[in-house]
């Protein structure tokens, strides 16, 4: 079945660090998602991305979709103590399921 | 406010008793999903319906139950038959899953069995 791969399990970062996840999955994706998810609260969806290359940006948040639609990365520059949390994407195949990767989970020291 | 409640946020219970998760909508959404998550795991879909009166199992729906009765409510049975319970369950809504739109996720109810 789809598989969908996130690296790295655990990020430790120093405030105004950036951070980047990637997202990869063993087929051809659709659509892929992001999600934040706070500590002890439940994931919240972030953002889409559909076509091919595609990069969107939201605030200090970049999203991209990999030319072969088979990956997927999120990048946050200069990080903020409010970026804490685990970041899932989630991507689906041609049975529109969608898939969740294991997260990313993001500590940020003041 | 639109949203989804879910109840209770913390559950225990004894084992061999099955226990009851409830989900509530008013986002209007047709699609509504269960997923257990555990530490490390990420979310694993239990299961989904796309419609009122039709439900799927999804990667890990031995030991569970579901219904959909209504639109906006799609309650979570854990029976005894699940050998590892203790979790973190999400329900989620979305507008409708034959085109992928965002989900909406719960709070969350947190069981324990002992």
């Amino acid at each position: 079945g789809q598989q969908v791969m996130q690296i790295p399990q655990y990020q430790h970062v120093q405030e105004g660090e950036d951070f980047t996840t990637y997202c990869n999955s063993s087929t051809t994706l659709s659509n892929i998602q992001w999600y934040k998810q706070r500590p002890g609260g439940h994931p919240v969806f972030l953002i889409q991305l559909v076509k091919s290359g595609e990069v969107k940006k939201q605030k200090r948040l970049t999203f991209q979709f990999g030319e072969a639609k088979k990956n997927s990365s999120l990048h946050i520059t200069a990080t903020q103590t409010t970026d804490v949390g685990t970041y899932f994407c989630a991507g689906s195949g041609s049975n529109y399921k969608l898939t969740f990767g294991k997260g990313t989970l993001l500590t940020v020291n003041p | 406010d639109g949203g989804i409640t879910q109840s209770p946020k913390y559950l225990f219970r004894k084992e061999g008793q099955n226990v009851t998760l409830s989900c509530e909508q008013n986002l209007n959404h047709d699609a509504m999903y269960w997923y257990r998550q555990d530490p490390g795991q990420g979310l694993r879909l239990i299961y989904y319906s796309q419609i009122v009166n039709d439900f799927q199992k999804g990667d890990i729906a031995e030991g569970y139950s579901v219904s959909r009765e209504k639109k906006e409510s799609f309650p979570l049975t854990v029976t005894s038959a699940q050998k590892n319970p203790t979790a973190f369950y999400l329900c989620a809504s979305s507008i409708a899953s034959h085109y992928n739109y965002g989900y909406t996720f719960g709070s969350g109810t947190r069981l324990t069995v002992v």
